[in-house]
């Protein structure tokens, strides 16, 4: 599809296992995001990438999240250990940030991780 | 401390009424967008203004940029339920070279029939 792709819709895991949240955003956009939704709340930024730019993680809660992105294209976040706080829905985002001015995110469907 | 501050936050009207929200900041942005996030989507792109002062229409939708682009509004005439929704500011300030995009919190509005 031309959209961004995110997988698994929905997850249920076990307290204290880990989990691995994939995304595949639109071909040819260089800046992907992650973000955290708890319900009916806004969004929380969790990390950028930007090319081949170091990625901005100032939004990661703890030193359980990490986020990958390989060959500039699919990214991987990852929570260890995973606790009954971390249930929410995981939204990934992808734009084209070569003209600064327009940087137009588009979003996946997300990823409800329930963790039980 | 939230770089864009979105106010209301939460909304509930009836059906006809007018209504507008506001993202506020104290940092200038290259441009501000507006975008629109139903139950179990995703967000949406609703609207992107880049130059102060700046007036868009989408429909029932107005969307403003203030003059020294550190603000932006959303007003809609005659809700509709089907405005029902999470709407969200985001814009990337002048000062980075990264592009970025941050996003304030949202403003939840609910139309009742």
């Amino acid at each position: 599809g031309a959209g961004v792709s995110q997988s698994p819709s929905n997850k249920v895991t076990e307290k204290g296992k880990d989990v691995e949240l994939r995304c595949d955003p639109i071909s040819g956009h260089t800046a992907l995001y992650w973000y955290r939704q708890s319900l009916g709340q806004g969004l929380e930024f969790l990390i950028y990438f930007q090319g081949n730019s170091a990625p901005d993680k100032s939004g990661l809660p703890s030193d359980r999240f990490s986020a990958e992105r390989t060959g500039g294209s699919v990214s991987t976040l990852t929570i260890q250990r995973t606790q009954q706080e971390d249930s929410a829905v995981y939204l990934c985002a992808s734009s084209l940030a070569v003209n600064r001015v327009y940087t137009e995110a588009f979003f996946g469907q997300g990823t409800r991780l329930t963790v039980v | 401390t939230q770089l864009l501050e979105q106010s209301p936050q939460f909304l509930s009207i009836q059906e006809g009424e007018n209504l507008t929200v506001y993202c506020n900041s104290s940092s200038v942005f290259s441009s501000l967008q507006w975008y629109r996030q139903e139950p179990g989507e995703g967000p949406v792109l609703l609207v992107t203004v880049v130059t102060g002062g700046e007036v868009k229409k989408l429909k029932r939708l107005t969307f403003q940029f203030g003059d020294a682009r550190k603000d932006s509004s959303l007003h809609i005439t005659a809700a509709q339920p089907g405005d029902t929704g999470l709407y969200l500011c985001a814009g990337e300030k002048s000062s980075s070279n990264t592009g970025k995009l941050i996003f304030g919190q949202g403003t939840t509005l609910q139309v009742k029939p």
